[in-house]
């Protein structure tokens, strides 16, 4: 099955700074890699996803890149916000999706 | 539109007991997920469904959890008896799509979830 890695586990910015989230996956086969953001104890809510045909994407501050060669793909938030603070997950997978374990930012004012 | 709703929001209950979780998808999404979410992990997939149909339940540990979903829209899960390590969220998703579509369908819904604890 899927296996899916999460770097870093905590990443702690300054606002306005970038941050950078990092994921690997392990089937070949997986066409779909979303990402969400979960703020504590609320719901998983999508902020962004790519598909294996597409290399990047942006949604103004968001922005993700994929390489299938390498089985990786980023996430990237600019200009950072204290209502950015939240754990992200990365997701792929085709049918059905692996998680990563989650990365907790916490952006400082 | 309305999200998932999921009902209830918390349960306690002793090891061993029973206990079940109910989730009403968004109208006319064709699949619905369960995920079991561990405190400081990603969900994890129990069980997948298209319509009332089992797509995926490879990871659904079968000797105490069981999950329907009659009709193709509410869905129930169960475990019985629990264990302390089934303690976590357990949240319901669902999404417009038929499962292996490639197209935007791809996209799942969360409801809040369900904490459950086992003492």
């Amino acid at each position: 099955g899927e296996n899916v890695e999460q770097h870093p586990s905590t990443l702690s910015v300054q606002e306005g700074d970038s941050a950078v989230i990092k994921c690997t996956y392990s089937d070949s086969a997986s066409n779909y890699f979303p990402w969400y953001k979960q703020e504590l104890g609320k719901r998983p809510q999508l902020i962004i996803d790519i598909r294996s045909n597409v290399g990047e994407k942006k949604d103004q501050r968001i922005a993700v890149t994929l390489n299938k060669t390498a089985k990786h793909f980023s996430l990237h938030i600019t200009e950072t916000q204290p209502e950015d603070s939240a754990v992200y997950f990365c997701a792929a997978g085709y049918s059905t999706l692996t998680f990563g374990k989650g990365t907790m930012l916490l952006v400082s004012p | 539109e309305a999200g998932v709703a999921q009902s209830p929001r918390y349960k306690i209950i002793e090891k061993r007991q029973s206990v079940a979780f109910w989730c009403n998808p968004i109208s006319g999404h064709a699949t619905l997920y369960w995920y079991q979410q561990i405190l400081g992990q990603g969900p994890k997939l129990l069980i997948q469904f298209q319509n009332n149909g089992v797509v995926d339940d490879s990871q659904l540990p079968k000797d105490r959890f069981s999950a329907e979903r009659l009709k193709g829209v509410d869905s129930t899960l169960k475990i019985q008896p629990a264990k302390l390590e089934d303690s976590a969220v357990y949240l319901c998703a669902s999404s417009p799509g038929l499962a292996g579509e490639t197209s935007s369908y791809n996209e799942q819904f969360f409801g809040p979830g369900t904490r459950l604890t086992v003492l």
